[in-house]
This record gives C-alpha cells, structure tokens and sequence, in this order.
C-alpha cells in the first residue's frame, strides 16, 4: 500500500525555521496536505494543495513541494508551535483513498 | 460554521459489535463526502474510509477495508463507523472528518473524536 515518509522528529529554538519533510512516489501527481495536532486535541488543516494557507493560520506556516517530497515550514517557529505534525496526500490509483505519513513530533525550545 | 458532533466514550468486550456516530451540521451533508480516521494511542493519524451521503458511495483503505463498515443516515445528517467483532487492537481514539474533493479528497473539518477501549 502506498506510503509516505516524515521524520520522527525536528527540534528548532524559539524564533528559527523549521522544517519538516514528507516523502510519497505519488507526490509528483498528487497534493500534499499538512495537519497540525497538539496534545489532546483534533487534528487541525494548516496547508492545503500543497502550499495553500485556510484562513485563521498564522503566515509563518508555509508549503511547498518539489519531485517525490513535500515540505512544511514554520518561519520563525513560536513555543505554541509545539506540536505532532502529519502530512497526507492521496493513493496514485484514486484521489479518493487517502494516507497519512508517520508524524514529525516538532519540539520548540 | 461546519460542526461534526461524535457520540461518546465506549469501552467493549472482546467479540462484541460497535457503531459509533457522527452527527453533522452547518454545511449540506449530501455533498460533502465524510470520512473516519483512527489514532491508536501514542501513535499517528491512519485514514480508514469515506462515504458520500448522496449516494451512498463509499471508499476504504486497503488495510480496513473488510474490518470495518462505514455508512451514513442523510435523513439526520448522521455517518457511522461500525464493528461486527471488535479485537483488543481496534482501542483507539476515532475521528470522523469532513472531506473536501474539489481537487484531491481530503480532511478539511474534524469531529472531537470518540475513544473505543476494547478489554477484556
């Protein structure tokens, strides 16, 4: 079944970039999608499309996404950016079947 | 404003059955597909499967489909996730999850989740 990638985990200090990556075969054909979720809480859309922003999420979160990987990053990360961060893209052979990568834990300190 | 309101806590046997709900509101439920996604505890997002109440269309992961049975009442703007034999491995929190399709199928809107223990 298809897969996609994220590292375990990305450690910034207050203020610096973070970036966390998403790895997919089917990237190159299909958007890419990121969710942030903090502890106890419902997932929450902060990229859509690839690089698409919904409203009421901060400007410093940031898509884009090149060949087979996808990329979220947090410009000038903040201690509330602390969170699990999982991207989702669709199966090759349908937009209609979805997968999530792994989860990035993202530790602001 | 998009609300999916999930019924509450259950804790199950071993071999017993399930069907938990996730009742919609604020947009039009028939045109929307909606879907489920299981986090077992301490552990990332899976997506499970959706439905599109209009028609009843319905779409499953590969690795549920079979283990799990999702459907929808579009007369109360309701979808269902349903176990015939729940196994210890099926505890986990589950969401349901309102999905965009205008270019890919995806979550945009989540419920609060439903947490299903299942012990002996």
């Amino acid at each position: 079944s298809y897969e996609l990638t994220q590292p375990p985990s990305v450690s910034v200090s207050p203020g610096q970039t973070a970036r966390i990556t998403c790895s997919g075969d089917a990237l190159p054909k299909r958007y890419s999608y990121w969710y942030q979720q903090k502890s106890g809480q419902a997932p929450v859309l902060v990229i859509y499309e690839d690089s698409k922003r919904p409203s009421g999420i901060p400007e410093r979160f940031s898509g884009s996404s090149s060949g087979t990987m996808a990329t979220l990053t947090i410009s000038g990360a903040q201690v509330e950016d602390e969170a699990d961060y999982f991207c989702y893209s669709t199966d090759s052979s349908s937009n209609h079947r979805g997968v999530f990568g792994g989860g990035t834990k993202l530790a602001v300190l | 404003e998009v609300q999916l309101v999930q019924s509450g806590v259950e804790v199950k046997k071993p071999g017993e059955s399930l069907k938990i709900s996730c009742e919609a509101s604020g947009y039009s439920f028939t045109s929307h597909w909606i879907g489920w996604v299981r986090q077992m505890p301490g552990k990332g997002l899976e997506w499970l499967g959706i439905i599109y109440p209009g028609d009843s269309d319905t779409r499953y992961s590969p690795s549920f489909q079979g283990h799990v049975t999702i459907s929808a009442d579009k007369s109360i703007s309701t979808a269902y996730l349903q176990w015939s034999s729940l196994k210890a491995s099926d505890t986990a929190m589950y969401y349901c999850a309102r999905h965009d399709s205008s270019k890919d199928c995806y979550p945009t809107d989540w419920g609060q989740g439903t947490l299903v223990t299942v012990s002996s």
